[in-house]
């Protein structure tokens, strides 16, 4: 069986700081990877995802994860956050080559302050 | 840009009574999902749809849920009989599905609570 395992639930930075939130995960096959972010009241919305290639992989407002299989690890990076960057942030994995469900890590409720 | 949505956004119901909540996917997408997040914990994936039937479902997912895409663009999970630990949010999802792209595009959620 798959898992997820996010290894900050809160994270309290100023902005500008940087950014690095661990994920790893456990599967015994290919898998896809992505983050996910859930803004305060809002959905859940992709931010970026990994399928194969290029292991360092750039998402949205500046995010970007680097898929490093020999450590199962998907952490999610920025160099520099932002007061708006304040939101739930979620890693998930599911099987190369299927449509599975998705399974989530149990989030990273990261808060910066201006 | 197309976006998933969800109704209603807030339902609450006695225990023992039965709810439907309602997801309209992506139109061109093919491959549906629901998911549960109980407060505080981790959203949890319940069931996936494809070709109308269900391709795949998780433990949590038992006699008590049904899904049913009862016409072109609905896609519903239906709870029968509604029990306290049923209180979560329940996230629709879709996907296109279309080889190794399996990007999952989440609507809104219900906050569903049950007294």
């Amino acid at each position: 069986a798959q898992s997820v395992s996010q290894h900050n639930h809160h994270v309290i930075l100023s902005e500008a700081a940087s950014l690095e939130l661990g994920c790893n995960y456990s599967y015994g096959g290919t898998v896809n990877l992505f983050w996910y972010v859930q803004y305060p009241g809002q959905h859940l919305q992709l931010l970026l995802k990994y399928f194969s290639g290029d292991p360092l992989v750039k998402g949205i407002k500046g995010f970007e994860a680097e898929f490093i299989k020999s450590k199962f690890s998907f952490n999610l990076r920025k160099p520099s956050v932002q007061w708006s960057d304040t939101a739930e942030y979620f890693c998930a994995v599911n099987a190369r080559g299927g449509a599975d469900g998705l399974t989530f890590g149990k989030g990273t409720h990261l808060i910066i302050q201006p | 840009e197309p976006e998933v949505t969800q109704t209603p956004s807030h339902q609450v119901t006695q225990m023992g009574q039965e709810v439907i909540l309602r997801c309209v996917p992506i139109s061109n997408h093919l491959y549906f999902y629901w998911y549960r997040q109980i407060l505080g914990q981790k959203v949890e994936f319940l069931v996936s749809f494809y070709n109308n039937e269900i391709s795949e479902k998780s433990e949590i997912f038992d006699d008590q849920f049904s899904v049913e895409r009862p016409d072109g663009s609905n896609f519903t999970l239906k709870i029968r009989s509604t029990k306290l630990e049923d209180s979560a949010m329940y996230f629709c999802a879709s996907s296109s599905g279309t080889a190794n792209q399996e990007t999952q595009y989440f609507g809104p959620g219900t906050r569903l609570l049950v007294l």
